[in-house]
C-alpha cells in the first residue's frame, strides 16, 4: 500500500526557516498537503500542491514538491513560537478520496 | 459554522464494557472518516462515507470495531468490548467534493483510555 516517511522530530531557533521533509510511494498522488496540529487538538489544512506543480508559495509557506523523486518540503520562513506544532504530511491517490498522512514531525521553536 | 463536533471529549472505561464516540460532521459535506492517532502508531484512516454509505473499512481493527451513519448529521463508532489497546486519540473528519481535491476539517478527537 501507500506510505508517507517523515522525520519525527525538528528543533530551530526562533526567526530561522524550518523545512520539514516527507516522502511518499504512491506514484499516482494527484495531491499533497500539510496539515499542522496543535496541541490537544485536532488537524488543520495548512497549505495544499497539485502534482503537476512544482512549488507554492503562501505567505511564510513554501511548499516544494519533486514528483520524480517523490518529495514534498514544507519551508517555514521566520519561524515563530506559534509554529510549535506536529505537521503531517499527507497525499491522496488517485482513486478513492482518502489521504495516507505520514507519520508527523514535531516541530520545536526556541527562543 | 461550528465545524466538526466530537462527544464525547474524554472518555475512561473499563475493559470490556463498550464505548460509543459521537461525530457531528459540518453541514454540506458529504464525506466522513475516522481517524485514530496514537503514539506508535501514528494516525490512521479506520473507515469512511460517502454519503452516509461505508466506503473503505480496511482499516477497523477487528470485529469488535463498528461504524455506523444512520444520516448525514451524524456518525458513532463503537467498540465493543474494549481494551487497553484500544486507548487512543479518535478523529472524526469531514469534507465535501471539489473536483479532484479534497480538504478534509478534523474535529477535536476524543480521547479514550481502556483501563
Amino acid at each position: 500500500g501507500e506510505d508517507v516517511e517523515q522525520s519525527l522530530f525538528l528543533s530551530v531557533r526562533e526567526g530561522d526557516s524550518s523545512v520539514i521533509n516527507c516522502t511518499y510511494t504512491d506514484s499516482s498522488s494527484t495531491y499533497l498537503y500539510w496539515y499542522k496540529q496543535e496541541p490537544g487538538a485536532g488537524l488543520q489544512l495548512l497549505t495544499y500542491i497539485f502534482s503537476n506543480m512544482d512549488m507554492k508559495q503562501d505567505q511564510r509557506l513554501t511548499v516544494l514538491l519533486n514528483k520524480k523523486d517523490k518529495h514534498l518540503s514544507l519551508r517555514i520562513a521566520d519561524t515563530q513560537t506559534g509554529d510549535s506544532a506536529i505537521y503531517f504530511c499527507a497525499e491522496k491517490g488517485g482513486g478513492g478520496n482518502k489521504l495516507t498522512f505520514g507519520t508527523g514531525t514535531q516541530l520545536k521553536v526556541e527562543l | 459554522d461550528a465545524g466538526v463536533i466530537q462527544s464525547p471529549r474524554h472518555e475512561v472505561t473499563e475493559m470490556g464494557q463498550e464505548v460509543t464516540l459521537r461525530c457531528k460532521p459540518i453541514s454540506g459535506h458529504d464525506y466522513l472518516f475516522w481517524y485514530r492517532q496514537t503514539m506508535m502508531r501514528g494516525l490512521e484512516l479506520l473507515i469512511y462515507f460517502n454519503n452516509n454509505v461505508p466506503i473503505d473499512d480496511s482499516g477497523m481493527p477487528e470485529d469488535r470495531f463498528s461504524a455506523k451513519m444512520p444520516n448525514a448529521s451524524f456518525s458513532t463508532l463503537k467498540i465493543q468490548p474494549s481494551e487497553p489497546r484500544d486507548s487512543a486519540v479518535y478523529f472524526c473528519a469531514s469534507s465535501w467534493w471539489k473536483g479532484n481535491h479534497n480538504e478534509q476539517f478534523f474535529g477535536p478527537g476524543t480521547r479514550l483510555t481502556v483501563l
